[in-house]
């Protein structure tokens, strides 16, 4: 059964630098979401992806990100200048099209920031 | 935007008995409503959904049902078993919007 990969699986790195999270998603898939979990809190939205541009973001999701889909089946996402609290587990996820299709997440980037 | 309430935040029960987890969501337009189980270091897995010309679906020992007229939708569980121990999240989205997550269900399955 397809799935959507995530790497690395834990990243480690210092406040004020730059991080990469890398996703695959489902191949024929054409939605593309990254989310985040804080420690013991509940998933939420960063921002969606369709058609090679942002389609929507959420109030988390500022300057300091971006996304980039460079070729035909990476979704990244990056975080320019990490902030400790940008600690958390990313997760990407990603349907095929339609209103009500299902999202299917990864399994997720546990970002730590020193 | 929408908002989902979910309860209660943790859940202990016999192995054996159901669990029944409810959420409550805020915007009428919503139509898509998954339930997702998270294990400890895992991404959510989707277990089951239900779409809002439906009032209730079932699939094995997992069902759901959705009150549209009271918004809220209900995530029931027979015959639990300890596998079935994990953090249960609901959602809601319209469209292609985003998915608003509940704040999760710590499910226990005592043995």
């Amino acid at each position: 059964e397809p799935e959507v990969t995530q790497t690395p699986s834990h990243q480690v790195t210092q406040m004020g630098q730059e991080v990469i999270l890398r996703c695959v998603p489902i191949s024929n898939h054409l939605y593309f979401y990254w989310y985040r979990q804080i420690l013991g809190q509940k998933v939420e939205f960063l921002v969606s992806f369709y058609n090679n541009e942002i389609s929507e973001k959420s109030e988390i999701f500022d300057d300091q990100f971006s996304v980039e889909r460079p070729d035909g089946s990476n979704f990244t996402l990056k975080i320019r200048s990490t902030k400790l609290e940008d600690s958390a587990m990313y997760f990407c996820a990603s349907k095929t099209s339609g209103s009500t299709d299902t999202q299917y997440f990864g399994p997720g980037t546990r970002l730590t920031v020193l | 935007g929408e908002n989902v309430e979910q309860h209660p935040s943790t859940l202990s029960v016999q192995e054996g008995d159901s669990a029944v987890i409810k959420c409550t969501y805020s915007d009428s337009a919503s139509n898509y409503f998954p339930w997702y189980k998270q294990e400890l270091g895992k991404g959510p897995q989707l277990i089951i959904d239900i779409r809002s010309n439906v009032g209730e679906k079932k699939d094995q020992r997992i069902a759901v049902t959705l009150n549209k007229t009271a918004k809220h939708f209900s995530l029931h569980i027979t015959e639990t078993q300890p596998e079935d121990s994990a953090v249960y999240f609901c959602a809601a989205s319209i469209g292609n919007t985003p998915l608003v997550f509940g704040k999760g269900t710590r499910l226990s399955v005592i043995a």
